[in-house]
């Protein structure tokens, strides 16, 4: 499998935007780029995942390379609410449980 | 929807005991899997099944036992708990496997072996 590599914390001020990098360098052409967060003493929550192009929704927006061998998960505007480790995974096409690696660990500070 | 739910929340064992962790979801979801989740580390997966009748082995399946008989329900049997199986146990279900579809999960169980 793909691996994704994260640097293992991050962070932000409340109200400012927050980038998270992914880096997935051996990313597949045919592989998805997902994003799960796990909040304090709860299951992992999907965020978003995408293919190639760039992705909006309610949660975040994904921001895939050209080249995809990176990607970053955008949150608009942190809020303390959104303090959680979040997991970026590749998911095959053909499909496959997916792998967790650490995680980056966003930190948000008032 | 309720979604993924898992009981119990919390469980102490003795070593040596068995018991039974419950999952079910109410989506229809063909797959489901569980993780485990060891302290400051990522999840693990241990077993997980593509369908009723079928399940297969993840990456951590020493000590633990599944079956499906129903699209809702996946338990896990722990045989014979050891205090290496201390952690939160997370089970998740998934409309397809294919690349496109996200995961939900449970929120855990949390379980002490002493």
């Amino acid at each position: 499998d793909a691996k994704t590599t994260q640097p293992n914390s991050m962070e932000s001020n409340e109200e400012e935007p927050v980038h998270l990098p992914c880096n997935h360098s051996t990313i597949s052409g045919t592989d998805y780029i997902h994003w799960y967060r796990q909040l304090p003493s709860q299951g992992p929550e999907y965020v978003i995942h995408g293919l190639t192009s760039n992705v909006n929704n309610r949660m975040a927006s994904l921001a895939i390379a050209e080249d995809r061998k990176s990607s970053t998960l955008i949150l608009h505007r942190a809020t303390l609410r959104d303090a959680a480790v979040y997991y970026c995974i590749l998911r095959g096409y053909a499909g496959n449980m997916l792998t967790f690696g650490g995680g980056t660990r966003l930190m948000v500070k008032p | 929807n309720a979604g993924v739910t898992q009981t119990p929340k919390f469980q102490v064992l003795k070593t040596g005991q068995s018991m039974t962790l419950q999952c079910a979801q109410d989506m229809n979801h063909e797959y489901m899997s569980w993780y485990r989740q060891d302290p400051g580390m990522g999840l693990r997966l241990i077993h997980y099944s593509v369908g009723a009748g079928i399940t297969d082995q993840g990456e951590v399946p020493n000590g633990y036992n599944v079956s499906r008989s129903t699209t809702e329900d996946f338990p896990l049997r722990l045989l014979s708990a050891a205090p290496s199986q201390t952690s939160v146990y997370f089970c998740a279900s998934s409309y397809s496997l294919a690349g496109s579809y996200e995961q939900y999960f449970g929120p855990g169980t949390r379980l002490t072996v002493t």
